[in-house]
């Protein structure tokens, strides 16, 4: 059973950071590419990063380039994103999930989500 | 970038036939999937590249894109079935690939 369980929300001022972790199992983590995604409250979705298996190719939304940085430590099965410069707008639950199990562009499998208040 | 465009709201009575569409410009040359997010809860995949369902998906769910517009149709809707629904697509075409429409609330009345 795939299961994603993500770590390190909580509450952080304007202008600080934030490191959130994704602990993956059920899967060969190291052949999938993951995916943060959030969620501000009471609005949709939105893409904000995503990394290959290897860890070689990251990608960010608009939003959050220059700000977040993605990364995965593959023997210990982890996802991570680290958040910077943090901003009001930042404020949202953060979902991982695992890209390309069912089809290859499919963000497959989710985590319950970490919640990010930004607020001074 | 990249737009995918879904209406707010749908309502459909109990057994009825919903239907939520999602438009973007030339969508059908691209795999579009769908989730549902039910109040509260992680998003869950229904129907990925255009048609297809993930195991443990009833049938009663079931999708198409073609031109602009890709829809997802949910037959014989139950209870059960009112969520939030978003439309996803892939445009490898930037360097923030990942693309999702702006959702659709669906009410079982």
């Amino acid at each position: 059973e795939v299961q994603l369980l993500e770590f390190g929300g909580g509450l952080v001022q304007p202008g600080g950071s934030l490191r959130l972790s994704c602990a993956a199992s059920g899967f060969t983590f190291s052949s999938y590419a993951m995916t943060w995604v959030r969620q501000a409250p009471g609005k949709g979705l939105e893409w904000v990063s995503g990394i290959n298996p290897s860890g070689g190719y990251t990608y960010y939304a608009d939003s959050v380039k220059g700000r977040f940085t993605i990364s995965r430590d593959n023997p210990k099965n982890t996802l991570y994103l680290e958040m910077d410069s943090l901003r009001a707008e930042d404020t949202a639950v953060y979902y991982c999930s695992v890209r390309g199990i069912r089809g290859v562009t499919t963000f497959d499998y989710w985590g319950q989500g970490a919640l990010v208040t930004v607020s001074s | 970038s990249y737009v995918l465009t879904q209406p707010p709201s749908v309502s459909v009575a109990p057994g009825q036939t919903a239907r939520i569409t999602c438009g973007g410009n030339n969508i059908g040359s691209k795999s579009v999937h769908w989730y549902q997010q039910k109040s509260g809860q992680a998003p869950v995949l229904v129907v990925y590249d255009d048609s297809d369902r993930p195991s443990g998906i009833p049938e009663r769910f079931s999708g198409s894109n073609s031109g602009n517009t890709a829809t997802l149709t949910i037959s014989r809707v139950e209870a059960g079935d009112e969520a939030d629904y978003y439309c996803q697509v892939w445009d490898s075409s930037t360097d923030h690939p990942g693309v999702f429409g702006g959702g659709t609330k669906l009410t079982v009345l």
